[in-house]
């Protein structure tokens, strides 16, 4: 069965700093990675997702996601954030029809 | 904007009370999902669909929650007897695949007094 944990419930930065929020999971097979964030009030929106090749992969809005196998990790990277980036990040593991969230990430960016 | 349309968006019952909530799902997406979303974020999953026909379902959902997706018609989720423990945010989610990419609606909030 898979499994994710977001180490991190709640992460403040300055706006314009660089980003990191941490995703570890757990899954036998090759699994399909994504971030979603939500926003208030609002349901999740799907920021990016990888499911092979370069382990880089590039989102919306700047946000962009690094797979390693090694370390079971995907973590979510901006370079510079910006107050509208306030939201609870999720970050999810899917292996067939399972899709398996953590438990998020609120982030708040500060003037 | 979200394509997956929930509704009601709020809901409020008493103990012992159906409670039910509707969702359409994207256009075109075969795959539904039910998550129940507690105030700590976290996400439990309840059931999912691929046309009319469940494809996976927790013990929670085959008790006291009933859910269907008729052709046609929207998908519901019920549950025939509310209790305070069930107060959360339901999301809906449809998908296209079995790929993980979900589409979600705004969800139905539940409080349940």
């Amino acid at each position: 069965a898979q499994s994710v944990t977001q180490p991190d419930a709640r992460v403040t930065v300055s706006e314009g700093a660089s980003l990191q929020l941490r995703c570890k999971y757990s899954y036998s097979a090759t699994p399909y990675l994504f971030w979603y964030v939500q926003y208030p009030r609002q349901g999740l929106q799907m920021l990016l997702k990888y499911y092979s090749g370069d382990p880089v992969v590039q989102g919306v809005n700047g946000f962009e996601a690094e797979f390693s196998k090694s370390d079971s990790s995907f973590h979510l990277r901006k370079a510079s954030v910006h107050w509208s980036d306030s939201a609870v990040y999720f970050c999810a593991v899917s292996g067939g029809y399972k899709v398996v969230f953590g438990s998020g990430t609120r982030l708040l960016v500060s003037p | 904007n979200s394509k997956v349309i929930q509704t009601p968006r709020y809901l409020v019952k008493g103990q012992g009370q159906k409670a039910k909530m509707r969702c359409i799902p994207e256009k075109g997406h075969p795959v539904v999902f039910w998550y129940q979303q507690n105030k700590n974020n976290e996400f439990k999953f309840l059931i999912n669909f691929q046309n009319q026909e469940v494809l996976q379902q927790i013990d929670m959902t085959e008790k006291r929650f009933s859910a269907e997706c008729p052709s046609n018609s929207p998908c519901s989720l019920e549950i025939q007897s509310s209790e305070a423990g069930d107060s959360a945010l339901y999301l809906c989610a449809s998908s296209l695949s079995n790929t993980g990419q979900l589409y979600f609606g705004e969800g139905s909030k539940l409080t349940v007094l």
